[in-house]
């Protein structure tokens, strides 16, 4: 049973540029939600997806945008990257219907690098 | 708005020897609380869980019991081994459904 993936591991990008991760869930998951982890601290949560719409969000900018797939896949985009989007981005799914919340299972994670 | 303080690491301790790691919490009522844990070059795993007061989480020898009177969920094991070395997170449920997490402390256990 394959657990959450996400792609790529590992990019550089450039201040201004625009980039595209992408995460599979864990197989019957139904439900998608993104993370940023800065380099020390603890995951942010950025939004969820569930049935192909977000359904919440954290306090994150309007760059920061996402969209999930008739499949449950999820994409996650940041526009006009600023030196500060440098982290590790987690994906992370779970069913909807599966209390309490925080049963999470995450992806080993996408690691910006912006220059 | 809700957040959770964990004690800052690194812990560094020797093989065998007892672990507790600190972590409050501040929220509105009465949030599920979580340890998650983050081996090296691995996502992130839940590790133990408590939904209410009073209720303790367990799992591979850690403990974790929910104490509103102290708003605290700190994290215990008896005897640590070389491969309890990680990334330890506690974290609450947020009003949105989404996860909070402290920033983390880092345990190294030396054999």
């Amino acid at each position: 049973d394959a657990g959450v993936t996400q792609s790529p591991t590992h990019l550089i990008k450039t201040r201004g540029q625009q980039v595209t991760l992408r995460c599979s869930p864990k197989s019957g998951h139904d439900t998608v939600s993104w993370y940023q982890q800065a380099l020390g601290q603890g995951p942010q949560f950025i939004f969820q997806y569930y049935e192909e719409e977000e359904r919440q969000r954290g306090n994150f900018p309007d760059r920061f945008s996402g969209h999930q797939f008739p499949n449950y896949s999820s994409e996650l985009n940041v526009n006009a990257l600023l030196l500060g989007d440098s982290a590790l981005y987690l994906c992370a799914s779970s069913l909807v219907a599966a209390r309490p919340t925080g049963e999470l299972f995450f992806g080993e994670g996408s690691r910006l690098t912006v220059l | 708005g809700d957040s959770v303080t964990q004690m800052e690491g690194p812990v560094t301790l020797s093989e065998e020897a007892f672990l507790t790691i600190n972590c409050t919490y501040t929220a509105t009522g009465y949030p599920s609380l979580f340890w998650y844990v983050q081996y090296p070059g691995e996502g992130l795993q839940l590790l133990l869980k408590a939904t209410k007061a009073d209720d303790k989480g367990s799992n591979k020898g850690f403990e974790a019991t929910y104490r509103k009177e102290t708003t605290s969920f700190h994290l215990e094991k008896g005897s640590v081994q070389v491969s309890d070395s990680a990334v330890y997170f506690c974290a609450l449920e947020g009003s949105q459904g989404n996860l909070i997490f402290g920033k983390g402390t880092k345990l190294s256990v030396k054999p």
